[in-house]
C-alpha cells in the first residue's frame, strides 16, 4: 500500500517570494500518477497540478511546478511569486495505475502555507 | 464545470440519531468517493463507489454504510451517530478516463454530534 509523507504540517511565505513544499511517498509500483490538491479556507478542495511517473519532465502550471524525482521517491511542489489567493492547506496525492480507473487517492496529512502580505 | 454539491454545509446532530449526508454531481461520472477530514489526519476514505449499485470500503468504513441508486447521487449514512464522527465529510467524484482525470469534490459538510 501507498504512504504520504508531508513533513511540514505549516509554513509561511512573504507575497511574491518563492516556496517549496515537500512530499515523499512509499510505493512499489514503477507507473502511478501523483497530484497536488488544494483546500483554501472554506472552499472546495481543488487540483493544482499532476505528473504522470513514466514522464521525466516536470509538470508545471503557471506558477506552480513540481520536482519530481522518482528514485527518491520525492514530489515537491514549488509555487512562484505567492499571491495573498494561494493561502491554503496544500495535500499531495499518489495514486496507484494498477486496477484501472477506481484506483483511490491516497492524501497526506497537508501542509498549511499562509501568504503574509 | 463540474459540480460536486452535499446537501449541508453544517449539520448538528444527537448520538444515535441516524444522519444521512448527501452527494450530487452533474458530469455523468461513475466513481464517486466519501472521505472524512480530521486535523492532522488528511483525508481518509470511507467509501467509494465505481458504479449504480456497487460500492467498496474504504480505509475507515466502520460506523458508516453507503447507498447509489442512481449515478448521479452518493449517500452517507451513519446509522447511529457518535461522537467520534464528528468530522468534515467530503465528497468527490471522477471519471473513468483513468490516468491523471481529475478528482472533483464538494463543499463539504461538517458535522457535529452531541
Amino acid at each position: 500500500a501507498q504512504t504520504v509523507t508531508q513533513s511540514q504540517p505549516e509554513m509561511s511565505v512573504q507575497e511574491a517570494e518563492t516556496v517549496t513544499l515537500s512530499c515523499t511517498y512509499d510505493t512499489s509500483e514503477n507507473n502511478y500518477y501523483l497530484f497536488w490538491y488544494k483546500q483554501p479556507p472554506s472552499r472546495q478542495m481543488i487540483l493544482v497540478i499532476r505528473q504522470e511517473a513514466y514522464k521525466q519532465q516536470n509538470a508545471t502550471e503557471n506558477r506552480f511546478s513540481v520536482n519530481f524525482q522518482k528514485a527518491a521517491k520525492s514530489f515537491s511542489l514549488k509555487i512562484s511569486d505567492s499571491q495573498l489567493g494561494d493561502t491554503a492547506m496544500y495535500f499531495c496525492a499518489p495514486r496507484s495505475s494498477l486496477g484501472g480507473a477506481t484506483n483511490k487517492l491516497i492524501f497526506g496529512t497537508g501542509t498549511l502555507l499562509a501568504v503574509q502580505p | 464545470d463540474v459540480k460536486v454539491t452535499q446537501s449541508s454545509r453544517y449539520l448538528v446532530k444527537r448520538t444515535g440519531e441516524k444522519v444521512f449526508l448527501e452527494c450530487v454531481q452533474d458530469m455523468d461520472h461513475e466513481n464517486m468517493f466519501w472521505y472524512r477530514q480530521d486535523p492532522g489526519l488528511g483525508l481518509r476514505l470511507i467509501y467509494f463507489s465505481y458504479d449504480v449499485k456497487m460500492k467498496e470500503k474504504g480505509d475507515i468504513p466502520e460506523g458508516y454504510s453507503v447507498s447509489r441508486e442512481k449515478k448521479e447521487r452518493f449517500s452517507l449514512i451513519l446509522e447511529s451517530a457518535s461522537t467520534n464522527q464528528t468530522s468534515m465529510y467530503l465528497c468527490a467524484s471522477r471519471g473513468t478516463a483513468g490516468g491523471t482525470d481529475t478528482q472533483y469534490f464538494g463543499p463539504g459538510t461538517r458535522l457535529t454530534v452531541l
